[in-house]
């Protein structure tokens, strides 16, 4: 089974823009989060999808959003884009439901964003 | 609010040896716990994890350990390879958190990078 993908691997921007990336989940993988990776605060939860629809959401301002699309693909946008929004993004697709118990999560490679 | 705290930051071990990574939780609503590995420029690859029901699950060369009295889990990787030279991360799900359901989260440690000398 090929593994979760992510594109683009790389992206540069500068303030101001705004950004999508997009995540492809293992083959009948359903829930798909996503996660920033900064050297500072390390990794942490962006929100999560199943079925199309957000069931969950961090702590980032509303200028974070994502979709799901009815493949189970996902793409999270960011707006107006600060230069502390340089991180690497991560996807992850679980095979289960999370709504039920255990959650194992299988990570794409991540995008590598920099904002100048 | 660091709810899940991996305190030693490096680790240096011998080929062959042991290796030993800790991790500490504040949260008591976590029930599953797992641990990753990771390399530069990659995602994070799950390694193995264990429920709050068990103490101990094994996978090959690679244990986990869990204390919940202490809120402690561990990591050990016998016998150390110079491949599993890593970053290694510890996360924790739960059911509910105080936003109401946790689905699809996974609060991690900070990661503590192992080096294996041959």
């Amino acid at each position: 089974k090929a593994g979760v993908t992510q594109t683009p691997r790389y992206l540069i921007k500068t303030r101001g823009q705004q950004v999508t990336l997009s995540c492809s989940p293992i083959s009948g993988h359903r829930s798909v989060s996503w996660y920033q990776q900064t050297p500072g605060q390390g990794l942490q939860f962006l929100f999560e999808y199943f079925s199309e629809t957000q069931r969950n959401k961090g702590n980032f301002p509303g200028r974070f959003s994502g979709r799901q699309f009815s493949n189970s693909r996902s793409e999270m946008n960011v707006s107006t884009l600060e230069l502390g929004d340089s991180a690497l993004y991560l996807c992850a697709s679980s095979p289960r439901d999370s709504g039920r118990t255990y959650n194992e999560q299988f990570f794409g490679p991540g995008t590598r964003l920099t904002v100048l | 609010d660091q709810q899940v705290k991996q305190n030693s930051p490096s680790l240096s071990v011998q080929e062959g040896r042991i290796s030993i990574l800790n991790c500490d939780y504040t949260n008591s609503m976590f029930d599953y716990f797992l641990w990753y590995k990771k390399y530069p420029a990659e995602g994070p690859t799950f390694l193995i994890s264990i429920s709050s029901i068990k103490d101990k699950n094994e996978d090959g060369r690679f244990t986990v350990f869990l204390n919940k009295s202490a809120k402690h889990l561990s990591l050990h990787i016998v016998p150390s390879q110079p491949g599993d030279s890593a970053v290694y991360f510890c996360a924790a799900s739960a059911k509910w958190d105080a936003g109401g359901t946790s689905y699809g989260k996974l609060t991690f440690g900070q990661g503590t990078i192992l080096t294996v000398h041959p």
